[in-house]
């Protein structure tokens, strides 16, 4: 089974300020998603990486591949009280059936 | 709006109660997942069908019961229940294929509370 450790687990900050969440693991994955859960919501996808080094951004959101496929990282600039909310990564296992393997989950609290 | 859909989306039940949650999706997709979520943790994975057959069961208790009657339908039945089953139960669909970067579609839960 592939392991995807999150950090931190929790975080609290104010409005405004920056924070990055990483999403390690020592198996190399094909892709890689993060999804965001407001409270009462199932996941919601944010984005896929997948080629090693890839950077994709979303708004104020930043998301990078690390370069041997094994890690990710989720930059937030500037958060609001809206970001608030559970980010978890995901990869899918290899093998025929389509299992997704989520990492431990950070949650996120922006303070206004 | 999810465009996986899970009904109801709040249940109570004694621990002797029989009960459904229900799950549909119209997106064509052809693997459909139960998840058990509790607060602040990943979605544990529970079932996958695929092509409405049964591919993984996680260990799962005997008292959760899947179905998956067609396509775009998928049931889990429950049974004589334990207060730590009392989670958010989640529903996901994904379209099947070799590709390895295909999105989870996630429904909004149904949280269930077991007395």
């Amino acid at each position: 089974t592939q392991l995807l450790e999150q950090s931190p687990q929790f975080l609290s900050i104010q409005e405004g300020e920056n924070l990055t969440v990483y999403c390690n693991s020592s198996s190399v994955f094909s892709s890689l998603q993060w999804y965001r859960q407001e409270p009462g919501e199932g996941p919601v996808l944010l984005v896929t990486v997948v080629t090693g080094g890839e950077v994709k951004k979303l708004k104020r959101l930043t998301f990078q591949f690390g370069d041997a496929r094994k890690d990710s990282s989720l930059h937030i600039t500037a958060a609001q009280p809206g970001d608030t909310g559970l980010y978890l990564c995901a990869a899918l296992e290899t093998g025929s059936a389509r299992q997704l393997t989520f990492g431990s989950g950070t949650q996120l609290t922006v303070l206004p | 709006d999810t465009e996986v859909t899970q009904t109801p989306k709040h249940l109570v039940m004694g621990m002797t109660n029989k009960k459904s949650l229900k799950c549909e999706q119209h997106m064509g997709h052809r693997a459909m997942y139960w998840y058990k979520q509790k607060a602040k943790k990943p979605p544990e994975l529970m079932f996958v069908y695929s092509y409405e057959k049964l591919s993984i069961n996680e260990s799962v208790p005997s008292r959760f019961s899947p179905e998956c009657p067609n396509s775009s339908l998928l049931n889990l039945h429950l049974h004589a229940l334990q207060p730590e089953d009392s989670a958010l139960y989640l529903c996901a669909s994904s379209q099947h294929g070799r590709a390895s970067n295909q999105p989870q579609h996630f429904g909004d839960g149904t949280r269930l509370s077991i007395l």
